[in-house]
């Protein structure tokens, strides 16, 4: 079966501060990846999808950016972080050609003060 | 106009209440249509996905789509209090998944 994890679950940096967050994908290949932010009490908001190795599609303008050095790892990064980045980072996986149905990882709390 | 709408809630009902959670779309090119199940602090589950118009059952969920209206709804019956979560709508097309605001479900013992 597949698993998607997700580190750290909670993070709280200063502003200012990089960012790095990593997420890999177990029991597939060749997965899309997605990053989400959601912000409390709204939906979600996708932020990067990749469609194989090195292949990152960004879908809003911001201050963060998205890799992808292997095929099951994503990974969301800034170089300096702002207060409204602030939020609960989602990543995602479906199989390649299903986007549709896209499962969850666990998440990870960013808290920038 | 929002892609996808849906009542944030909250909404409280007793266990063992049927729920009816609800949303809107405005995209008629929109496909497939997803329900997810989200717990305080954790990622989302899908729960249910459908294509057609018309009704689909699996347990005590059902999922219905109006493509008509442009609607579509999520029924749970003999509800429980594990039932308590946020349920998002999800609606994909043209490679794309919008997803609503999320309606916050407390079912009551």
């Amino acid at each position: 079966s597949q698993t998607i994890h997700q580190w750290p679950a909670t993070l709280v940096q200063p502003v200012g501060s990089p960012l790095s967050l990593e997420c890999t994908v177990e029991g597939t290949s060749n997965p899309n990846l997605y990053w989400y932010r959601q912000a409390a009490g709204r939906g979600l908001q996708l932020l990067f999808y990749s469609v194989g190795i090195g292949q990152i599609s960004s879908e809003v303008p911001q201050n963060l950016s998205a890799s992808r050095p292997q095929d099951r790892q994503f990974i969301l990064s800034s170089k300096k972080l702002l207060l409204s980045d602030s939020g609960f980072y989602l990543c995602a996986w479906s199989v390649s050609g299903g986007g549709w149905t896209q499962y969850f990882g666990p998440g990870t709390r960013l808290l920038v003060l | 106009q929002k892609e996808v709408e849906q009542d944030p809630g909250p909404l409280s009902v007793p266990e063992g209440a049927i729920v009816s959670l609800n949303c809107t779309y405005s995209n008629s090119a929109f496909q497939y249509f997803m329900w997810y199940r989200q717990y305080s602090r954790k990622g989302p589950e899908l729960l249910m996905y459908t294509y057609s118009s018309g009704n689909k059952e699996d347990g005590r969920f059902t999922a219905q789509v109006d493509k008509s209206s442009k609607y579509i709804s999520l029924f749970i019956r003999d509800s429980q209090p594990s039932d308590s979560a946020t349920y998002l709508c999800a609606i994909y097309g043209a490679q794309k998944l919008v997803f609503g605001q999320g309606t916050r479900l407390t079912i009551n013992p």
